[in-house]
């Protein structure tokens, strides 16, 4: 399948920072899928997002999907603590559904 | 909690040894895919079925094996196991076959917790 980069691997912030993760492909996305895992845990859909230019927003979580379709990021307003974890971007690739997943970013949140 | 089930939660076992792992989906998920994790090479989809037909392929070694049952249950066999096979093993469910796009949604897998196996 495709590969989706993923950037950064790690990001350190205080709580109430911002964070930023992006997802970047060479080739033209058919869709882009988000997962939070916190540690110890497993998975958990967050988003999916189909057209190009797509910004989307759960609470203080903001999905984008690039005009290209070939770049994603999810933005964190002012975070908190329980946003600690690892956040994955992933995409499918051609016809059979194979969900191909970026290496993750892990947030740690300082209090 | 996701409603997918995974047993064993932990398995120790020995080189050359074969083990089961067994997962039982959310009521009324058809698919369930199976994903290793490993430290140093992230999520990576090994196979998925629907509906008790296998749908698609990844990254999945010759000394894996899995299959859907009627009861849409699934089971991982892993053979002739080595060192680098310790990992966390997902799966996850969905209601459809995936690649579907009509809504935000409409891909969502539900993962279970997971069997961690490690490999002495």
């Amino acid at each position: 399948g495709q590969q989706v980069m993923q950037i950064p691997q790690y990001q350190h912030v205080q709580e109430g920072e911002d964070f930023t993760t992006y997802c970047n492909s060479s080739t033209t996305l058919s869709n882009i899928q988000w997962y939070k895992q916190r540690p110890g845990g497993h998975p958990v859909f967050l988003i999916q997002l189909v057209k190009s230019g797509e910004v989307k927003k759960q609470k203080r979580l903001t999905f984008q999907f690039g005009e290209a379709k070939k770049n994603s990021s999810l933005h964190i307003t002012a975070t908190q603590t329980t946003d600690v974890g690892t956040y994955f971007c992933a995409e499918e690739s051609g016809g059979s559904y194979i969900p191909t997943f970026g290496r993750g970013t892990s947030l740690i949140v300082h209090p | 909690d996701s409603g997918v089930t995974q047993t064993p939660k932990h398995l120790i076992t020995a080189t050359g040894q074969r083990v089961t792992l067994r997962c039982s989906p959310r009521s009324g998920d058809l698919s369930v895919y199976w994903y290793q994790q490993s430290l140093d090479q992230g999520l990576q989809f090994l196979i998925h079925y629907y509906n008790g037909e296998e749908r698609a392929k990844g990254n999945i070694l010759e000394r894996f094996s899995a299959q859907q049952f009627p009861d849409l249950h699934s089971e991982l066999n892993l053979s002739s196991l080595e060192l680098g096979d310790s990992a966390l093993y997902f799966c996850a469910s969905s209601v459809g076959l995936g690649g579907q796009r009509w809504s935000e949604r409409s891909n969502e897998q539900f993962f279970g917790p997971g069997t961690r196996l490690t490999v002495l």
